[in-house]
């Protein structure tokens, strides 16, 4: 079976902060990939960052990172200098190589404070 | 940008009733899939659809629900006799084979549907 855990239902961050969402998931395939979404209120999935399990280093995309600690089996997502518009629903995912299905977790709101 | 387009954006119905849902995937994706969302909850996982076939469904995948994929451009969701608590954003999305180096879920903005 495989599990995505979100623990954070909501966080306000002040404007310029770095801000860390946590991701923790559950998989006993040696092979996945593990991925971060945003969804502002408008309602659309935006796809921010993807590592997969054998990337020796983490992923970065602009102001996105993934702290990926592999034996911990965690996949925190580092938003680094928040805006305003970061102000949406974060949502972890994982997909298991032996599956085509990316599941998602029950996802963080997070809130910018000017 | 290629995008996944779905329509209509927003489809009232009454309980009982079937309706159906389209997408347009992106032109070069393999895999299909559907996705809902129960107002301010997670994003659940529906079916996946690959070479014209189901390629998995999660247990919300039901008798009531069918996917169609009924010529080279759109993917449908069928849904047959409509329950109150259909009521969600469907989201459809398409990816690229697995294993390839960008095999993200490219989604579409989604299909609000109310049943009254």
């Amino acid at each position: 079976a495989q599990k995505i855990t979100q623990t954070q239902p909501g966080m306000f961050v002040q404007e310029k902060e770095a801000v860390t969402l946590d991701c923790t998931y559950d998989t006993s395939d040696p092979s996945y990939g593990l991925f971060w979404y945003k969804q502002p209120s408008s309602g659309e999935m935006i796809f921010l960052i993807y590592q997969g399990s054998y990337d020796q280093q983490n992923a970065t995309e602009g102001r996105y990172s993934l702290n990926f600690q592999k034996a911990r089996k965690s996949a925190n997502l580092v938003i680094s200098a928040s805006q305003l518009g970061d102000s949406a629903m974060y949502f972890c995912a994982m997909r298991r190589s032996s599956a085509s299905k990316i599941i998602f977790g029950s996802g963080t709101r997070l809130s910018i404070r000017p | 940008e290629p995008e996944v387009t779905q329509t209509p954006s927003h489809q009232v119905t009454q309980m009982g009733q079937e309706v159906i849902l389209r997408c347009v995937p992106i032109s070069n994706h393999l895999y299909f899939y559907w996705y809902r969302q129960i107002l301010g909850q997670k994003v659940e996982f529906l079916v996946s659809f690959y070479n014209n076939e189901i390629s998995e469904k999660s247990e919300i995948f039901d008798d009531q629900f069918s996917v169609e994929r009924p010529d080279g451009s759109n993917f449908t969701l069928k849904i047959r006799s409509t329950k109150l608590e259909d009521s969600a954003m469907y989201f459809c999305a398409s990816s690229l084979p697995l294993g390839t180096d960008n095999e993200k879920l490219f989604f579409g903005s989604g299909t609000q549907l109310s049943v009254l």
